[in-house]
């Protein structure tokens, strides 16, 4: 069976750190795999996927950035974070025939 | 106008009640339909997932989905007190390498 993993479950970091949060995904191969935000209270603000290696799509710009070095590791980085950072931060997998997604279970990052 | 809308509640009702969660959507495209529960600083847990219009049926779960109205819905019969959580739909094209966007949850709570 198919697992997502996601690490670390919580972060706190100052302002103008360097951030990098995992995501790896077992059991399958070639996923889809997406990054989200959730604000407190809110819905989930799609912030990059990616359909292969080394293929990332943007839909927020911003200071973060995205990379898919293997098949099923997805990570999320930014150089400087800032506090409107902070939030709840989600991956999620689907498979290539494009039907329901999988998530994580978050990383809840702190920006002090 | 958001692509998804999604009435963010909150939706309080007695134990035993139908629970009917809607969502209204604008982009023709969609053909992935998803609903999703998620307790507090836990990721989504997928509920219900069904493809073009129709409905489907999982123990006390029934998803719809109108294509024609843009319009899709989640019942609850029976709701109980573990049922109380953020309800979140989501929606993508027909395409494996399509980003899935969300709704931006509606919170419901069971009173006992």
């Amino acid at each position: 069976s198919q697992t997502i993993h996601q690490w670390p479950a919580t972060l706190v970091q100052p302002v103008g750190s360097p951030l990098s949060l995992e995501c790896t995904v077992e059991g399958t191969s070639n996923p889809n795999l997406y990054w989200y935000r959730q604000a407190a209270g809110r819905g989930l603000q799609l912030l990059f996927y990616s359909v292969g290696i080394g293929q990332i799509s943007s839909e927020v710009p911003q200071n973060l950035s995205a990379s898919r070095p293997q098949d099923r590791q997805f990570i999320l980085s930014s150089k400087k974070l800032l506090l409107s950072d902070s939030g709840f931060y989600l991956c999620a997998w689907r498979d290539g025939r494009g039907t329901e997604a999988f998530f994580g279970q978050g990383t809840r990052l702190t920006v002090v | 106008q958001k692509e998804v809308e999604q009435d963010p509640g909150p939706l309080s009702v007695p134990e035993g009640a139908i629970v009917s969660l809607n969502c209204t959507y604008s982009n023709s495209a969609f053909q992935y339909f998803m609903w999703y529960r998620q307790y507090s600083r836990k990721g989504p847990e997928l509920l219900m997932y069904t493809y073009s219009s129709g409905n489907k049926e999982d123990g006390r779960f029934t998803a719809q989905v109108d294509k024609s109205s843009k319009y899709i819905s989640l019942f609850i019969r029976d709701s109980q007190p573990s049922d109380s959580a953020t309800y979140l739909c989501a929606m993508s094209p027909y395409s494996s390498a399509s980003k899935i966007i969300f709704g931006s949850g509606t919170r419901l709570s069971i009173r006992p």
